[in-house]
């Protein structure tokens, strides 16, 4: 079956550690994104690519990195720049860019210890 | 302003009753509009897009746009329990010759049976 994988689904984070969140998918999208959405909020973009080795930052990038060495992959790295890190993480990708259907991962829920 | 503004409800409804939900935009040059369904603790699933002035209807969902007035609606027929859940309404724009999909907050319906 085709979809977005996201791991893990709950991931606790230490004062001052960088903790990174896994996303693949095997629909052969080129366009992946990442959003955080915190309680009784939407969703708000940290960073998005639409082509491998190239990524932008969205509204919220800082306290985040990401790499797309793959098509298929996009982690998310959150750093300890990121000072209110708990949220809810959805990754998502689209056949080419934002102006189509985004497929979702399941989520994963950060917390902090 | 926010470019994507959603009334964050709850919003009751009686079962079998048609269920309202808005959505306003700031960015004029937006040309694609979808309405999310979000369950609790789940990730968004698609469930209209509209590229076009006027209505565009599935089953029991109609959507409709109008870009003069900057507003995109969600209209549910025959409501059902099921259709309890939060409503995101998303937007594109041209952010630096790149595509984004700006989210709304959300609003959150319950159907009442």
């Amino acid at each position: 079956d085709g979809g977005i994988t996201q791991s893990p689904k709950y991931l606790f984070r230490k004062e001052g550690q960088n903790v990174t969140l896994s996303c693949e998918q095997n629909l052969n999208h080129d366009a992946m994104y990442w959003y955080r959405q915190d309680p009784g909020q939407g969703l708000r973009l940290i960073y998005y690519s639409q082509i491998v080795n190239d990524f932008q930052k969205g509204d919220i990038a800082e306290g985040y990195s990401v790499s797309r060495e793959k098509k298929e992959s996009f982690p998310l790295t959150v750093t300890s720049a990121q000072k209110n890190p708990t949220a809810f993480y959805l990754c998502a990708s689209s056949i080419r860019d934002a102006n189509e259907k985004l497929f979702f991962g399941s989520g994963t829920q950060l917390s902090v210890l | 302003q926010k470019e994507v503004e959603q009334n964050s409800g709850p919003l009751s409804v009686p079962e079998g009753a048609i269920a309202s939900l808005n959505c306003t935009y700031s960015d004029r040059g937006s040309q694609s509009f979808f309405w999310y369904r979000q369950y609790s603790g789940k990730s968004p699933e698609l469930i209209m897009f509209i590229y076009s002035n006027g209505d565009k209807e599935d089953g029991r969902f109609t959507a409709q746009l109008n870009k003069a007035s900057q507003y995109v609606s969600l209209l549910i027929r025959d409501s059902q329990p099921s259709d309890s859940a939060t409503y995101l309404c998303a937007v594109n724009s041209l952010n630096f010759g790149n595509e984004k999909l700006t989210f709304g907050t959300g609003t959150r319906l319950t159907i009442i049976p």
